[in-house]
């Protein structure tokens, strides 16, 4: 099972909008909606930021949002702030044999 | 609030064993599915162990099926990983993270133990 594929980095200046994909199949984003997104400052905890391609859980910023088309996912920051400069992975379900794929992370640089 | 505390990682020698735990507390453990997940030293993130409620329904990513082993003892709320035949690709921090369940996504996750694998 390959891992999702996402940009390597992304960046933006303080209040733009930035997008983040995540690209995959059929066998995982295209045909299921099981897509999440998480946050990771190293060091500490990932932190669940969507869930279900476009939900977001209790405490996160509606700043964050998800969509899908076909086999892609996005995440979208808006209002970009400091604290937003991270590392953001995408997950999926996947019918391989081994359930769950990640993506290959994409790390946010806030300017 | 819901906490997950990873521990047992260290330096271990190729071809070593070594078992994590994660200690769960403020939700009830046993209602809950929960997986491991690694990140390598400048790598991203991945998935490699989910365990059902009751322990009967076991899954491993291809990279460590038949060398890692999960359990869970939910009267003592602990997550366990048998980590075995180890490689320094093993290198790694661990976390555990609890699942959804149903909806496969990882709601709460621990700070994650490093496991070090070197002669």
């Amino acid at each position: 099972q390959s891992a999702l594929t996402q940009p390597a980095s992304v960046s933006g200046s303080p209040g733009q909008s930035i997008t983040i994909s995540c690209t995959g199949t059929s066998s995982d984003v295209g045909t299921y909606n099981y897509v999440s997104w998480y946050q990771h400052h190293p060091g500490k905890a990932p932190k669940l930021m969507i869930s279900d391609v476009n939900n977001r859980p209790s405490g996160v910023s509606n700043r964050f949002s998800g969509s899908k088309s076909g086999n892609t996912a996005s995440l979208t920051i808006s209002g970009l702030q400091a604290e937003d400069e991270a590392d953001y992975y995408c997950s999926s379900y996947t019918t391989s044999s081994t359930l769950y794929v990640f993506g290959t992370g994409t790390k946010v640089t806030v300017l | 609030q819901v906490q997950l505390v990873e521990s047992g990682g260290g330096l271990v020698k190729p071809g070593g064993s070594l078992r994590l735990s994660c200690a769960a507390s403020g939700f009830s453990f046993s209602d809950y599915y929960m997986s491991w997940i690694r990140q390598a030293p400048g790598k991203g993130l991945e998935w490699i162990s989910y365990i059902n409620s009751r322990g009967t329904n076991l899954y491993y990513a291809d990279s460590v099926k038949g060398r890692f082993t999960i359990s869970r003892d939910n009267a003592k709320n602990s997550l366990y990983l048998r980590l075995s035949s180890l490689r320094g690709e093993d290198t790694a921090v661990y976390f555990c993270a609890r699942d959804a369940g149903g909806h496969y996504h990882f709601d709460h996750w621990g700070q994650g133990t490093l496991v070090t694998v070197s002669s």
